[in-house]
């Protein structure tokens, strides 16, 4: 079975420049997630899909952050303009549905310089 | 904020018991407990969950206290593989959004 997959690996930017990050779930898996990991910190939820639904989005910076979820599959998640403190991990997990256990992707690594 | 809470840092002999404690004194009755594991640059992987009674599988075994107020992941013979930093968190009811605290840095000593 495939796991999680996310691109890219690894991203460097400048401040204030935008960025993007792919993620596709496990294929029917209902529930998709974002989280933020800064180093030496567990992962921070910064948005839960259910299907192409937003279920919760309260910890994403929305001045900056945006995510989408079309057709209810892959999902990109975006920062513009990017800050230095944004440099952290970016993980993708999804699961068959609420209160199912996550499975993650390996995750990309943004710097921001 | 997490709803758990672990000891930072444990250390345990190769071959040992790991015994990581986890305090969840909020658990609603509704909710789970999961144990996840991170190993060094990759994601999160999934341990074991349970609600109220004891779960076993291959990799580990989880003893929940009869209040459910807190829990104990058990690696019963662990290895230098097991090195990981273990994450104990409990499904939030309605949303079912998993907050992760900083977990136990757990190092398995040759």
């Amino acid at each position: 079975e495939a796991g999680v997959a996310q691109s890219p690996r690894y991203k460097i930017i400048e401040k204030r420049q935008s960025v993007a990050f792919w993620c596709n779930p496990i294929s029917g898996h209902a529930t998709l997630y974002w989280y933020q990991q800064i180093l030496g910190q567990g992962p921070k939820l910064l948005i839960q899909f259910q299907n192409n639904g937003v279920v919760d989005d309260s910890q994403l910076p929305k001045d900056r952050f945006s995510a989408e979820r079309l057709k209810g599959v892959d999902s990109t998640l975006k920062i513009q303009p990017a800050k230095l403190e944004d440099s952290a991990v970016y993980l993708c997990a999804s699961s068959l549905s609420l209160n199912e256990k996550l499975f993650f992707g390996s995750g990309t690594q943004l710097s921001v310089l | 904020d997490a709803k758990t809470t672990q000891p930072p840092s444990m250390d345990c002999a190769e071959g040992r018991a790991a015994n990581l404690p986890c305090n969840h004194s909020t658990i609603s009755g509704n909710e789970y407990v999961y144990w996840y594991r991170q190993i060094h640059s990759q994601g999160p992987q999934y341990i074991i969950h349970g609600l109220k009674n004891n779960e076993t599988n291959e990799m580990a075994s989880l003893i929940i206290t009869e209040d459910r107020k807190s829990s104990t992941l058990i690696l019963p013979h662990a290895t230098l593989r097991d090195t990981a930093v273990y994450y104990c968190i409990v499904g939030s009811s309605g949303t079912y959004k998993y907050i992760f605290g900083t977990g136990t840095r757990l190092k398995v000593l040759a």
